[in-house]
């Protein structure tokens, strides 16, 4: 079975700066997906990021990225720029390979913008 | 496109009591899927309804069931509600040759 942790329960970071979050995963597997998901207090999940395990560029969107290293199967966030909108809860999710797979989510990041 | 809807957006029942959750998913989307979130925990997967037919579970008991209709919605039935199952529930749906799940609202259900 998969794992996902995330070790940084909450962070904090003012505005226009940078901030990472980090997101450890196990598996046995080789080809998986892992994601970034906000959910904001309207509790509406909404996909931040989406990595490919066998691409080995890290994928971009934005002011997010991430740093995706397979080896050390970790796989963080950074946020640069930071809004007050990006305040919110942010979860680390791997997914499997095959069609019909479930996500497997982490404890989740709150992250606090500051004016 | 409509994007996945949940109903009720929240609920109260009392112990004992049994409880039917619904979601619309999102036009075209074949599976669906249904998460459990307690307060303060990531979501935690229950079950997946693809072709109206049950297609892999989580460490759930069986008094949690679904259904999967032929227009691709589907419901969360709990019976017996335990104190413990006062969750937020979050329905996704996706194509199932895709990887990406598009969430709905959630249910808030409080059992008292």
């Amino acid at each position: 079975a998969q794992t996902v942790t995330q070790s940084q329960p909450e962070m904090s970071v003012q505005e226009a700066e940078t901030v990472t979050l980090s997101c450890t995963y196990d598996t046995s597997e080789n080809n998986y997906y892992l994601f970034w998901y906000k959910q904001p207090p309207s509790r509406q999940m909404i996909l931040v990021i989406r990595q490919e395990a066998y691409k080995q560029q890290n994928a971009t969107e934005n002011r997010f990225s991430v740093n995706f290293q397979k080896a050390a199967k970790s796989f963080s966030l950074k946020i640069s720029d930071s809004q007050l909108g990006d305040t919110a809860m942010y979860f680390c999710a791997f997914m499997s390979n095959y069609p019909g797979s479930r996500l497997t989510f982490g404890e989740g990041t709150q992250l606090t913008v500051n004016p | 496109e409509t994007g996945v809807t949940q109903s009720p957006t929240h609920l109260i029942k009392t112990r004992g009591q049994q409880v039917t959750l619904r979601c619309s998913s999102q036009s075209g989307h074949n599976t669906v899927s249904w998460y459990q979130q307690a307060l303060g925990q990531g979501p935690q997967f229950i079950f997946q309804y693809y072709r109206e037919e049950e297609n892999g579970r989580g460490n759930f008991p069986p008094r949690f069931s679904g259904l999967q209709f032929p227009n691709y919605s589907s419901e969360l039935n709990v019976n017996a509600l335990e104190l413990d199952d006062s969750a937020l529930y979050l329905c996704a749906s996706s194509y199932r040759t895709e990887n990406e799940q598009f969430f709905g609202p959630g249910t808030r259900l409080t059992v008292l």
